[in-house]
């Protein structure tokens, strides 16, 4: 039982590049999340799955954009990267019908653009 | 707007030393979380608080919530080194799934 993994756990992008950030949940959970972390904030919802199916904008959704593959994978995609959008992403998923919504994160992605 | 704030956002301490970090949020919301962060790592899950007066405890660690006054509050008893770590909170807004974090406090417990 991995929980939740994601991946790449590091890269450096160039400004302009593309690139799609991996996350699968092992735990059948429905619902999903990306979140950004920058240094010393807390950490901010980029978009969100409630169930297969669907998804839906948190804060700060411009410049990505996301995937539900299925039950077990949400991607996040950054269609043309900006210096701003470095930062440390981190993959969620929950089950609302047992452990009232707790959240079990995956080990972060590292971005840097340059 | 749902906002959420923490209060100390710096947090040096003795060892043995009792504190309490706040999170007060500015909104109606049906749950609150804690979690902490290890430098470089991610973040595990500590408590949920679910109702109005609810107190959970694990260890050195005590988190009440008071819906009314919008508070939570993380107690910590008798602080050993190993507690050092970011702490959040995090409320989510009714009926969403939409979970808005507060900025952290960094705990530094000394030896």
């Amino acid at each position: 039982n991995a929980g939740v993994t994601q991946t790449p756990k590091f890269q450096v992008l160039k400004t302009g590049q593309s690139m799609t950030l991996q996350c699968a949940q092992d735990m059948n959970h429905n619902s999903m999340y990306w979140y950004r972390q920058d240094p010393g904030m807390g950490l901010r919802l980029i978009y969100y799955s409630a169930s297969e199916g669907t998804t839906d904008k948190g804060e700060v959704p411009n410049g990505y954009n996301v995937s539900r593959l299925n039950k077990r994978e949400f991607s996040l995609r950054l269609e043309s990267a900006a210096p701003s959008q470095t930062s440390v992403y981190f993959c969620a998923s929950s089950e609302p019908a047992r452990n009232y919504y707790e959240q079990y994160f995956g080990p972060g992605t590292r971005l840097t653009v340059t | 707007e749902l906002k959420v704030e923490q209060n100390p956002l710096f947090l040096s301490m003795q060892e043995g030393k009792n504190y309490t970090i706040y999170c007060n949020y500015s909104t109606t919301s049906d749950r609150l979380y804690w979690y902490r962060q290890d430098p470089g790592k991610s973040l595990e899950s500590l408590f949920v608080l679910l109702s109005n007066g609810a107190v959970k405890q694990e260890g050195r660690l005590m988190a009440s919530l008071d819906t009314k006054a919008r508070l939570s509050t993380l107690h910590i008893t008798a602080a050993v080194h190993d507690l050092s770590a970011t702490y959040f909170c995090a409320v989510v807004r009714g009926g969403t799934y939409k979970y808005i974090f507060g900025t952290g406090t960094r705990l530094k417990v000394l030896a």
